[in-house]
């Protein structure tokens, strides 16, 4: 059965970090890239960030860029987001969802995360 | 950064009723990288059409997607029970990847 199981998300002060993972199985892990989407409450969904299959490229969206980090370890099939510097508006579920490529649609999601960053 | 904008916000129907939600690019989306997906409460977003039109794996046929460069469409042709939830387009040929405000399809 293919899987995506998020972890990590919590109640964080504002200025704090925290580190999201999201584990998968069922499929080839390492052909997929891999992303991160979030829905912050009663919103809709927004990317987040992407990784390639091989780790080499990664790409986000202007309000993350220099506070979080994607990354993957393909041996243990495991995608990460490590968050610094949260802010209230980062406040959110945080999905994790792969696709063939990262021009590709997403094809799985995970059931998601909630982050809560409090002011 | 390419918006798109989705009407209507909520669309109203009985069960068997045709449903036909649109999606607008503020600029031209190639139609490989055009894709809509389902998103009921409490659960994760489901793909449900890629590339303007594929349907997904194991999605029905009552679901179709059509349309090129500004203006796409998603029709459902006979709503059944499990369909009332909340439809995102999404476009992922230009970065930053942008989705939809979201059609919400409820029981009249």
């Amino acid at each position: 059965e293919v899987q995506l199981l998020e972890s990590g998300g919590g109640l964080v002060q504002r200025g704090g970090s925290l580190r999201l993972s999201c584990a998968a199985s069922g499929f080839t892990f390492t052909s997929d890239a891999m992303s991160w989407v979030r829905q912050a409450p009663g919103k809709g969904l927004e990317w987040v960030s992407t990784v390639s299959g091989s780790a080499g490229d990664t790409y986000y969206i202007d309000s993350v860029k220099g506070r979080f980090t994607v990354s993957r370890d393909n041996s243990k099939n495991t995608l990460y987001l490590q968050m610094n510097s949260l802010r209230a508006e980062d406040t959110a579920v945080y999905y994790c969802a792969g696709s063939a490529g990262h021009y590709y649609p997403f094809w799985v999601w995970g059931q998601g995360t909630t982050v809560t960053v409090s002011s | 950064e390419i918006v798109l904008t989705q009407s209507p916000g909520t669309l109203s129907l009985s069960p068997g009723e045709r449903a036909t939600l649109s999606c607008r690019a503020s600029q031209s989306v190639s139609s490989s990288y055009l894709a809509w997906c389902q998103q009921k409460p409490g659960q994760a977003p489901r793909l449900l059409i890629y590339g303007a039109s594929s349907r997904a794996t194991g999605i029905p046929d009552r679901f179709s997607g059509s349309g090129s460069g500004t203006d796409f469409t998603l029709t459902i042709s006979r709503l059944e029970p499990e369909d009332f939830a909340v439809y995102y387009c999404q476009q992922s040929g230009n970065s930053p990847f942008t989705f939809g405000p979201g059609t919400r399809v409820d029981i009249k």
